[in-house]
């Protein structure tokens, strides 16, 4: 079946610049995750979503940053102002269960941003 | 969130086992302990995971320590297709969130 898929693959954007980036999770998954990943770092949680409500926005770096879920399914991250240091691997993940230790979350192939 | 610390990088021989160790000293009783990969250009994936008693699964087996203060991951018969970053994460379940560390590089040669 389809896994969590996102696009664009790649954007390259000029600092200052509005991004959204936008993820397709598997069907039926009820939660959607947000990570972002530098180079030769481990993913950073961003966001979690369970449903079409915000349920952990902890890890959003500042208000510039912002992501919306409004039917449940498909999200959009959106980046305002872009600047030099957003340069990074935006993934998404997505989790049939998230209120038990059976959580397996299923990654899409992730957005890479550089903002030049 | 309880921290795990793991080796930077491992080598191992195609078609020999490989043993990926995880110290997670802090571990609280109702931690998870999950192995995610991931490979060159590619987002995480789900390797394995469990709570106090080893599993089994067709990528891996993890054995747990016995005090839960360690886990190993272990690859039966390494490929060259198992070369990653192998990730060794702690979830509450309550959190959902994961929280990656840095990883262990494993490099599998001929």
């Amino acid at each position: 079946g389809a896994g969590v898929s996102q696009t664009p693959s790649n954007k390259v954007t000029e600092k200052g610049k509005y991004v959204e980036l936008r993820c397709d999770p598997i069907s039926g998954h009820t939660a959607l995750y947000w990570y972002r990943q530098s180079l030769g770092q481990g993913p950073e949680f961003l966001i979690y979503f369970q449903g079409t409500g915000a349920a952990d926005d902890s890890g959003l770096p500042n208000d510039r940053f912002f992501a919306v879920r409004p039917e449940g399914s498909v999200s959009t991250l959106k980046i305002q102002r872009t600047e030099r240091g957003d340069s990074a691997v935006y993934l998404c993940a997505s989790s049939l269960n998230p209120f038990t230790g059976n959580n397996e979350q299923f990654f899409g192939p992730g957005t890479r941003l550089t903002v030049l | 969130d309880a921290k795990t610390t793991q080796p930077n990088s491992m080598e191992s021989n195609e078609e020999e086992p490989v043993h990926l160790p995880c110290n997670h000293s802090t571990i609280s009783g109702t931690d998870y302990i999950h192995w995610y990969r991931q490979l060159p250009s590619q987002g995480p994936e789900y390797v394995i995971h469990g709570l106090t008693s080893n599993v089994n699964n067709r990528m891996a087996s993890l054995a747990i320590a016995e005090d839960r203060k360690s886990s190993t991951l272990i690859l039966h018969r390494a490929t060259l297709r198992d070369a990653a970053v192998y990730y060794c994460i702690l979830e509450t379940g309550t959190a959902s969130k994961l929280t990656f560390g840095t990883g262990t590089r494993l490099q599998v040669t001929l």
